[in-house]
Parts: structure tokens; sequence; C-alpha cells
């Protein structure tokens, strides 16, 4: 068990409509990273937060969006979804406390988003 | 050319062998990770390197920053190493890039 919670563990939804996904990091970490998986593009970094800012950004399209919280857990928003928005999304966090870019990478388990 | 490659995309061992995965990059980087992702998903992450040689058990990972290359190595395989070995190397700006990961199944 690496710490972090990822909810929902799968979701199942129509293209047009709007999920959120949850992080928690572990207990501490003040860095939280999301991570895409699809079947043709492997892993892609979309964004990372740290300590309630926005970090870095990857390829995250526009209809993605994420923030987080000041009790440090997150939220990636992905709206007018389309089939190729399906894949696993991760989340991950790291405790930084030498800074924004440093630090162990601890995975939650993964949302598998289906849409149809 | 991807910025990330590694090698082989598959192998296949023998219970006990030794096994070596080379992952070769383009960009500088600040880290390196080699990350393990078993068939239900999960990702562990293995080492984080930035110089040097680390060894966890049964698991050693080098790095040669100024080749730009990196390995992992596995003593004494065993069938529940099989997974997929993914390298991913934080570019400073901290992007993490990825790479297609290796395919690794030990038989017993």
């Amino acid at each position: 068990d690496s710490g972090v919670t990822q909810t929902p563990k799968h979701l199942i939804t129509a293209t047009g409509q709007r999920v959120t996904l949850r992080c928690s990091p572990r207990s501490g970490d003040l860095s939280v990273y999301w991570y895409q998986q699809s079947l043709d593009q492997g892993l892609q970094f979309l964004i990372q937060y740290y300590n309630g800012e926005e970090r870095a950004k990857g390829n995250i399209l526009e209809r993605f969006s994420a923030q987080q919280f000041p009790d440090l857990h997150s939220e990636l928003n992905l709206s007018s979804l389309e089939l190729g928005d399906s894949a696993l999304y991760f989340c991950a966090s790291s405790a930084n406390r030498q800074g924004p870019d440093t630090g162990e990478l601890f995975f939650g388990e993964g949302s598998r988003l289906t849409v149809l | 050319k991807n910025e990330v490659e590694q090698s082989p995309q598959n192998l296949t061992a023998q219970e006990g062998e030794f096994i070596t995965i080379n992952c070769s990059y383009s960009v500088g980087i600040s880290a390196l990770h080699w990350l393990q992702q078993h068939p239900g998903g999960g990702i562990v992450s293995l080492f984080m390197l930035s110089s040097g040689k680390k060894k966890h058990g049964r698991l050693i990972a080098t790095i040669n920053i100024q080749e730009k290359h990196s390995s992992l190595h596995i003593t004494a395989s065993h069938p529940r190493d099989s997974a997929v070995y993914i390298c991913a190397v934080k570019e400073y700006g901290n992007k993490l890039v990825f790479g297609a990961g290796t395919i690794l199944r030990v038989k017993s």
C-alpha cells in the first residue's frame, strides 16, 4: 500500500460528459502528480501541484483541469469527454521536503475511465 | 526519436536468470526513475537515481549521466518479477517523460 488513495477505481461514462477523479496523497506529501496511461500513448505526465500551486504542466488537454486543495488532496476534472480519453489515470505524491523538484514518487492504484 | 528508449521491449527469462533492462535518454535530466507495473495496473517506484548505483534486494539500478544511460538488473529472477518495467526521466522543470516499458516474463 503506497498510502496514495484514488477514487473512483473504475468509471464508465458517455461521450460529452464530465467526470472528476480524486487523489489523496500520502500524509504530509506536498506534491501531487497526475498521469494518463492509454494503450496507444503509454504513460504521459499531465500536471503537478506543489503545496496548492501548479508547478509543472505536461500534455494536459484544455478540456482537462486540476487543482490541489488546502488539505493537499487533488482533483482532476475531465470534461467534454471523447472516446480517446479512455485510459488509466494515475496520481502520485512525493514528499519534496527539499523543494518541489525532489522526492521519490508513490503511486495510487489508478482510476480506470471508460468513455462509451 | 523518443526522448526515452528502453530495450528490450519484451523479455522472457527462465527462473534464476540474471536480467538486464536498458534505458537511454536524449535530454538533460535531474533524476531517473525505474518503475514496476504489475498486470493489475498498479505502479511501484523501484528506484530514483541521479548518479551511481542503488541496490534493493535482488534489484540493482545504475546510471551513467555522461552516456545518458541507465540499466536495471534483476539477479536470481523469479516468476513474481514478471511485470512491465518502465524507465522515466525527470527533465529540468519537473516534467517526467516515460519510456514505453519492457514486458518481462519469468518462467518457472
